[in-house]
C-alpha cells in the first residue's frame, strides 16, 4: 500500500514562511492536494494538482512537488493559519491516501 | 451557495448499525462523486469509500469491505453511508466530501461532520 509521511508538527513565527513536507515513493509522478483543518472543523481544500489554489485560498499559500518529497509553503504567516494540514493523493492500488498530518503552531 | 449538510450526530452499541446521511444543496449532483472520510478523535483522515450517482457500484477502501454501504438517492440529492457491526474503534467523525466524477483526485467540498459514538 501507498504510504505518506508528515512531520507531526512545525512552528513558525509570524510574517515567516512555513514549510510542510509530504513525502512518499515518487510522489512527484502523483497528484498531490492539501487540506487544513482548524479545531473542530471540517478540512478544507488549500492546494490541489500539486500546485493549484481554489479561488478562496490566499496566494500565501503555495504548493510544489518532485521526486519523493511533495511541500506545502505557507507565506508571510499569520496566527489564522494555526491548524492542521493533511496531503492526499491517489494511488491505483490503495485509492485515496492521507498523510498523517502536520500540526503548524504560529509562536 | 452549495453545501453539504449531513445528519446529525448518533449514539450505537456496539454490534448494531448507523447510517448517516448527506445531502447536496445547490449545484449539480451527478457530475460529482460523494466520498466518506473519517477521523478518530485525534486521528488523521481515513478514506472510506466513494459514489457516482449515476453509477450502480460503489469503491470501497479494502479496510471497510464488507461492512461499509455507500448508496445515492438523486431524488433528494443524498448520499448514504451505512456501516454494520459497529464497535468502539468506529467512535469517530464522519465527513462526506465532494470529488470528480471518476472517484479520484482532491475533495473539493466537504460536510461539516457527524459524530459516531460506540458505546455500551
Amino acid at each position: 500500500s501507498y504510504v505518506l509521511t508528515q512531520p507531526p508538527s512545525v512552528s513558525v513565527a509570524p510574517g515567516q514562511t512555513a514549510r510542510i513536507t509530504c513525502g512518499g515513493n515518487n510522489i512527484g509522478d502523483k497528484s498531490v492536494h492539501w487540506y487544513q483543518q482548524m479545531p473542530g472543523q471540517a478540512p478544507v481544500l488549500v492546494v490541489y494538482d500539486d500546485t493549484d489554489r481554489p479561488s478562496e485560498t490566499p496566494e500565501r499559500f503555495s504548493g510544489s512537488s518532485s521526486g519523493n518529497t511533495a511541500t506545502l509553503t505557507i507565506s508571510g504567516v499569520e496566527a489564522g493559519d494555526e491548524a492542521d494540514y493533511y496531503c492526499q493523493v491517489w494511488d491505483t492500488t490503495s485509492d485515496h491516501v492521507f498523510g498523517p498530518g502536520t500540526k503548524v503552531t504560529v509562536l | 451557495q452549495v453545501q453539504l449538510v449531513q445528519s446529525g450526530a448518533e449514539v450505537k452499541k456496539p454490534g448494531s448499525s448507523v447510517k448517516v446521511s448527506c445531502q447536496a444543496s445547490g449545484g449539480a449532483f451527478t457530475s460529482y462523486g460523494f466520498n466518506w472520510v473519517r477521523q478518530a478523535p485525534g486521528q488523521g483522515l481515513e478514506w472510506m469509500g466513494g459514489k457516482v450517482p449515476i453509477f450502480e457500484k460503489s469503491n470501497y477502501a479494502q479496510h471497510f469491505q464488507g461492512r461499509v454501504t455507500i448508496t445515492t438517492d438523486q431524488s433528494t440529492r443524498t448520499t448514504y453511508m451505512e456501516m454494520t457491526s459497529l464497535r468502539s474503534e468506529d467512535t469517530a467523525v464522519y465527513f462526506c466530501a465532494r470529488s470528480g466524477p471518476a472517484l479520484i483526485g482532491h475533495f473539493d467540498l466537504w460536510g461539516r461532520g457527524t459524530l459516531v459514538i460506540v458505546s455500551s
